[in-house]
């Protein structure tokens, strides 16, 4: 029963442009929405997060959009820089039960200079 | 760096086998969260200990197990391992009991598990 899915499981973006991941989700009882980035060798790091209350959420250049009735959220990065390249974790979790977060599969971005 | 110590960073063995990992969380945070990275996959939560209690439980299997200590480092004990097993193990900590909205968990670099 897969929660959270995230179906791209790559993308390659030049540099400049825009990144947009997506992620799914099934559990109506989601009221925080995490992302997380993960560069090779590390652990994941916490980017940015959106409650349930907000559809939007911004912070330089990256923009996290909530979409509660399809169950949908997106991560924008704006411009997207070589550095970016990681993969990227959406974490969504239940207030109700904020003891675990459920980890989608991930997207490896490339950010190609 | 996250401030968060997992070791070791590598491990080999064979099935069967039985293995301690080891994490230090960050100065002053209470909590300590086991996860669990399958090739191609997502993070799948294995338990949470705060301040030396068990406090959640996910999809953790019968043959591991794990503690917090006093001084609250924690250990995850896999026994009887199967090839099924390796994996990437992450532990992450936090100051509280709970994921706030905040969300941040600070995670170690995690230990690779190779099972023969």
């Amino acid at each position: 029963d897969q929660q959270v899915k995230q179906n791209s499981p790559s993308l390659s973006v030049q540099e400049g442009r825009i990144s947009i991941l997506n992620c799914d989700y099934t559990n109506s009882m989601f009221d925080y929405f995490l992302w997380y980035k993960k560069y090779p060798a590390e652990g994941p790091t916490f980017l940015i997060s959106i409650s349930s209350i907000k559809d939007k959420n911004e912070d330089g250049r990256f923009t996290v959009f909530l979409n509660k009735s399809a169950k949908h959220l997106s991560l924008h990065i704006v411009p997207s820089q070589p550095g970016d390249s990681a993969v990227y974790f959406c974490a969504p979790f239940s207030s109700g039960s904020a003891r675990q977060l459920t980890f989608g599969s991930g997207t490896q971005l490339t950010v190609l200079p | 760096d996250s401030g968060v110590t997992q070791t070791p960073k590598h491990l080999i063995t064979a099935t069967g086998q039985r293995v301690t990992l080891r994490c230090s969380p960050r100065s002053g945070d209470l909590s300590v969260y086991w996860y669990q990275q399958s090739l191609d996959q997502g993070l799948q939560f294995l338990i949470q200990y705060y301040n030396g209690e068990e406090r959640a439980k996910g999809n953790i299997l019968e043959r591991f197990s794990a503690q917090q200590f006093p001084d609250l480092h924690s250990e995850l004990n896999l026994s009887s391992l199967e090839l099924g097993d390796s994996a990437l193990y992450f532990c992450a900590s936090s100051v509280g009991n709970q994921v706030l909205d905040g969300g941040e968990l600070f995670f170690g670099e995690g230990s690779r598990l190779t099972v023969l």
